[in-house]
C-alpha cells in the first residue's frame, strides 16, 4: 500500500529554518510529484508548491517563493521541504501528499503523510 | 479562499446534506475538483476525485458533481461519523497552483 511518512514535530525561533521529510514507501517515486500543503491552527489547507518526483521541476506558490525550497533525494524516495526565516505565523502542520497524473487539469492528491507540527516560538 | 464553501453544514441521521464550492474560470470551470475530508487531528483523505469519481474504500453515500464554476458534494444517510472538515480543491491556470475552499464542519445533530 503507497504511504508517505514524515519527520516528527520541530520546535524553532523565530528567524530559524526547518526542513521536513516526507519518505515514499510501495511506489515508483519517479513516476508522481509530491505537493506539500499546510495548516495553521484551527484554519484551512494552505498549498505551498510541487515537485517532481522524475526531473525535481518545482512550482512554488507565490507567498513562499524565495522562502521555500522542495527537494528530494531519488535514492531514498525521500521529498523534502525547507522553510526559512521562521516566523510565528509559520505555526501549522505541514503534509505532504502524492499527485496522480502528469497533468494538473486532471490531478488529485493521495495519498497524504501524517503531518509535521512545525511549532515557531520565541 | 481561492475557492468558497460554506463555513458550516448540518444535517441529522438519515439526511441528505450538499456542500457548495464555488470558483472560477481559471479553476473548476476547466478543471476537475476533488473533495477531501479531515477528521480532527488527523491528515485530510481523499472523498472524491475528478468530480465524481469515488476511491475504493469511500461509501456509494459520498457524491460529486459539477456544474460550470461550481461544484457540490452531496451525502446521502448521513452518520454521526460522518462529521469532520471537508474541502474542495482544485488546480488554478492563473495562480499556477492548487487551491482549496476554507473547508465546511459538517455537524450531525
Amino acid at each position: 500500500q503507497v504511504h508517505l511518512v514524515q519527520s516528527g514535530a520541530e520546535v524553532k525561533r523565530p528567524g530559524a529554518s526547518v526542513k521536513v521529510s516526507c519518505k515514499a514507501t510501495s511506489y515508483t517515486f519517479s513516476a508522481y510529484g509530491i505537493v506539500w500543503v499546510r495548516q495553521a491552527p484551527g484554519q484551512g489547507l494552505e498549498w505551498i508548491g510541487w515537485i517532481s518526483g522524475n526531473n525535481g521541476n518545482t512550482k512554488y506558490s507565490q507567498r513562499f517563493k524565495g522562502r521555500v525550497t522542495l527537494t528530494t533525494d531519488t535514492s531514498t524516495d525521500t521529498a523534502y521541504m525547507e522553510m526559512r526565516s521562521l516566523r510565528s505565523d509559520d505555526t501549522a502542520v505541514y503534509f505532504c501528499a502524492r499527485d496522480n497524473s502528469e497533468n494538473f487539469y486532471i490531478d488529485w492528491l493521495n495519498p497524504w503523510g501524517q503531518g509535521t507540527l512545525v511549532t515557531v516560538s520565541s | 479562499s481561492v475557492l468558497t464553501q460554506p463555513p458550516s453544514a448540518s444535517g441529522t441521521p438519515g439526511q441528505t446534506v450538499t456542500i457548495s464550492c464555488s470558483g472560477s474560470s481559471s479553476n473548476i470551470g476547466g478543471i476537475v475538483v476533488n473533495w477531501y475530508q479531515q477528521f480532527p487531528g488527523m491528515a485530510p483523505k481523499l472523498l472524491i476525485y475528478l468530480n465524481d469519481q469515488r476511491p475504493s474504500g469511500v461509501p456509494g453515500r459520498f457524491s460529486g458533481s459539477k456544474s460550470g464554476t461550481s461544484a457540490s458534494l452531496a451525502i446521502s444517510g448521513l452518520q454521526s461519523d460522518d462529521e469532520a472538515d471537508y474541502y474542495c480543491a482544485a488546480w488554478d491556470d492563473s495562480l499556477d497552483g492548487w487551491v482549496f475552499g476554507g473547508g465546511t464542519k459538517l455537524t450531525v445533530l
